[in-house]
C-alpha cells in the first residue's frame, strides 16, 4: 500500500530535550515536506526537500532540522525543544509524475513539549 | 503575498447542503485543493479543481471557483453526520510541487 508513514505518532517531552519523527514513503517521491498544524493558523511548511541531500527553509523553520540521506526519509529533529513546539505535525510526499501536483500526507505526530 | 483565508466554523442540519468558502490572494496559483481531516487523523485530498477551470463535481461535492474575485467554494449536497470534519482550502503555485499554502480551516458540524 503506498502511504507516508511517522513515528511516534504521540509524544510528550521536556523542554531541552532532543529528539527526532521520522517519516518514510514508499512511493519513491522526490519531494518530501514537513508541516506544522497549530488551531486557526491551518498548516504551515517547516522544512522541504526537492531529492536526497537537497534541503531547504519553509515559512517557520526556526529550532528545526532535516536530512534527506536516503529518498524514502526524511526525519525532524528538534535539538532543543520548547513549549511553543507543542503542535501537531504532518509529513508529506510529492512527485512531479503526480498528477494534480498532490502532496500524500502522513498520520501525525502530536508532540508536547513541557 | 501568498494568504489563504477561510471562516473557522460551519454548522448545518443533516440533509442540508453545506457551502464552505475561501479566498486566497496569489493570482498564479495553478491548483486549489479541499482537504478533509477528521477528528484524531491525518489528511485526506478530497478534490481539487485546476486554475483554468470554473466548476468540478464529483457525486456531493461542488467545486466553484471564480478566478476574478479569487474565492473557491467546496459545497457538500445532503451533508451527512459523517461529514463532520475539519475542511482545508489549499492552493499551491506554479511549480509548487515542494509546497502547499492552506488556510486555517473549517469545522464543519453537522446535527440532526
Amino acid at each position: 500500500e503506498a502511504q507516508v508513514t511517522q513515528n511516534p505518532r504521540y509524544l510528550i517531552t521536556v523542554t531541552g530535550k532532543k529528539l527526532t519523527v521520522t517519516c518514510s514513503q514508499n512511493m519513491n517521491h522526490e519531494y518530501m515536506s514537513w508541516y506544522r498544524q497549530d488551531p486557526g493558523l491551518g498548516l504551515r511548511q517547516i522544512y522541504y526537500s526537492m531529492n536526497v541531500e537537497a534541503t531547504d527553509k519553509g515559512d517557520v523553520p526556526e529550532g528545526y532540522k532535516v536530512s534527506r540521506k536516503e529518498k524514502r526519509n526524511f526525519p525532524l529533529i528538534l535539538e532543543s525543544p520548547s513549549p511553543n513546539q507543542t503542535s501537531l505535525y504532518f509529513c508529506a510526499s510529492s512527485s512531479p509524475s503526480v498528477p494534480n501536483n498532490e502532496q500524500f500526507f502522513g498520520p501525525g505526530t502530536r508532540l508536547t513539549v513541557l | 503575498g501568498e494568504d489563504v483565508e477561510q471562516s473557522l466554523f460551519l454548522s448545518v442540519r443533516e440533509g442540508d447542503s453545506s457551502v464552505i468558502n475561501c479566498t486566497y490572494t496569489d493570482s498564479s496559483s495553478t491548483y486549489l485543493y479541499w482537504y478533509k481531516q477528521e477528528p484524531g487523523a491525518g489528511l485526506q485530498l478530497l478534490t481539487y479543481i485546476f486554475s483554468n477551470m470554473d466548476m468540478k463535481q464529483d457525486q456531493r461535492l461542488t467545486v466553484l471557483l471564480n478566478k476574478k474575485d479569487k474565492h473557491l467554494s467546496l459545497r457538500i449536497a445532503d451533508t451527512q453526520t459523517g461529514d463532520s470534519a475539519i475542511y482545508f482550502c489549499a492552493e499551491t503555485l506554479s511549480g509548487g510541487y515542494n509546497k502547499l499554502i492552506f488556510g486555517a480551516g473549517t469545522r464543519l458540524a453537522v446535527h440532526p
